[in-house]
């Protein structure tokens, strides 16, 4: 079945900087997006999620920008601060009957931070 | 504090041997679902739950078994389980299936099956 994916497994960024995850999903039929950060030893955490109708959402510190045309998702985050490193994963949702919808997972980006 | 839990939140057993690994949510929240997390794969949906007595499965059902007699309760149940199994676990719980509700997590169960 369709899936969705990364472009990087694994980025480094100097505190302070800017930092940019990707990810691409091939589902066309999508409805929602949402991006999760997941620490070390812990479960995942909601940060920011986007409709399919919209092409840009911002968060404190986050945005994430939607491109359909070339299904194409990626997480924004101004000033990376040290306590940004984890691992960081999109999903995507499509519904799947009887009033449910499923959640599908990338495979993560790890992000580390050098102070 | 609104929270998922877990327990065992570590476990090592033998093949075979049953076992079952407990959810709690006290959010009120009706939809359930476990996850499993693998190296490379990330994370795949076992079994949810729209609601109390309501289950489905989910990515990768097999060798698992889900009960949602109780709102905040859904357990997994490993019947006989076996070395494929040994994994990272991790229930979450949102208000309602509906996609754009968030998905809180637990902190997830370290499995190992000998």
């Amino acid at each position: 079945g369709e899936s969705v994916g990364l472009h990087l497994p694994t980025l480094s960024v100097q505190e302070g900087d800017n930092s940019i995850i990707n990810c691409a999903y091939s589902n066309s039929a999508s409805d929602y997006f949402i991006w999760y950060k997941q620490e070390s030893g812990k479960g995942p955490q909601f940060i920011i999620d986007i409709r399919s109708n919209m092409d840009k959402r911002q968060g404190q510190r986050v945005t994430v920008l939607l491109n359909k045309t070339v299904k194409h998702l990626s997480l924004q985050i101004a000033a990376t601060q040290p306590g940004d490193s984890a691992v960081y994963f999109c999903a995507e949702t499509l519904y799947s009957g009887a009033g449910s919808y499923q959640l599908t997972f990338g495979k993560g980006t790890k992000l580390s931070v050098i102070p | 504090e609104a929270q998922v839990t877990q327990n065992p939140r570590y476990l090592i057993t033998v093949t075979g041997k049953k076992l079952t690994v407990t959810c709690s949510q006290n959010m009120n929240h009706e939809y359930m679902s476990w996850y499993r997390q693998d190296p490379g794969l990330g994370l795949r949906q076992i079994y949810y739950s729209m609601n109390v007595e309501v289950t489905d499965k989910g990515d990768v059902p097999e060798g698992y078994k889900v009960s949602r007699k109780e709102k905040r309760n859904f357990p997994l149940i490993l019947e006989s389980p076996s070395p494929n199994q040994t994994s990272l676990y991790f229930c979450a719980s949102s208000w309602s299936g509906k996609s754009y509700n968030e998905q809180f997590f637990g902190p997830g169960t370290r499995l190992t099956v000998l």
